[in-house]
């Protein structure tokens, strides 16, 4: 159980263009999924907190008109990267939320591996 | 600010020998604390958590952790390890507020060779 899943795996993308990248909880609802990106050999920077049915939360420093969110469902949130440029070619990996009396568990999906050239 | 510092950026050792990669981490509150690997190119695999009770926990894959609260580390360690161990870890820590986000450490690589 707690399955994430990301799609699509891998996407190259010419600059200029927008991508899409779901993010889906097979077995669970998550009401809140997370958005990561991961620079090569580094560690995983919080992008943004989305809420199912309303406005993502953003990290200070993430350009929330670049990084579109949306969560309209309690299985699926997506991420539009707009207008995208070579610098933000990275892997970013989404995250659901599943609360478990007192506390919550985190799961993570496979990643997605942006290239724009 | 919480934080969490992994001091290695790699660990190297012979398959067979016990491991241990280190972590250290800084939270206001009493913390929940997380060990994750990641495989090239994978998302991230949970292995163990602390959150209350024995200080050492179990988790998968014959790893372990131990959670010392007086020089606040929570080292990964495994008794004997494979050259399958061979990954990225994580260490992670979040406040026991309904709020609270992990924050990551920088990641350590494990390298384990015949």
């Amino acid at each position: 159980g707690a399955v994430v899943s990301q799609h699509p795996s891998r996407v190259i993308c010419k600059s200029g263009t927008s991508v899409k990248i779901e993010c889906r909880s097979l077995d669970f609802q998550a009401t809140t999924m997370f958005w990561y990106r991961q620079f090569p050999k580094q560690s995983l920077m919080l992008m943004a907190t989305s809420n199912e049915g309303s406005k993502a939360t953003y990290e200070q420093g993430v350009e929330k008109d670049k990084f579109l969110i949306n969560h309209a469902s309690l299985t699926l949130s997506t991420l539009t990267v707009t207008s995208a440029h070579p610098e933000d070619s990275s892997f970013y990996i989404c995250s659901a939320r599943v609360t478990r009396g007192i506390t919550y568990e985190q799961y993570f999906g496979p990643g997605t591996r942006l290239t724009v050239t | 600010a919480q934080s969490v510092a992994q001091p290695e950026d790699q660990v190297n050792v012979a398959e067979g020998n016990p491991l241990t990669v280190k972590c250290t981490y800084s939270v206001s509150g009493n913390p929940y604390l997380f060990w994750y690997v990641q495989y090239p190119n994978r998302g991230l695999q949970f292995l163990l958590k602390y959150i209350t009770g024995d200080n050492l926990v179990k988790g998968s894959y014959g790893f372990e952790a131990e959670f010392n609260k007086s020089q606040t580390s929570f080292h990964l360690k495994k008794p004997s390890a494979l050259v399958s161990d061979s990954a990225l870890y994580f260490c992670a820590v979040r406040n026991t507020g309904t709020a609270s986000k992990l924050t990551f450490g920088t990641g350590t690589r494990l390298q384990v060779t015949l």
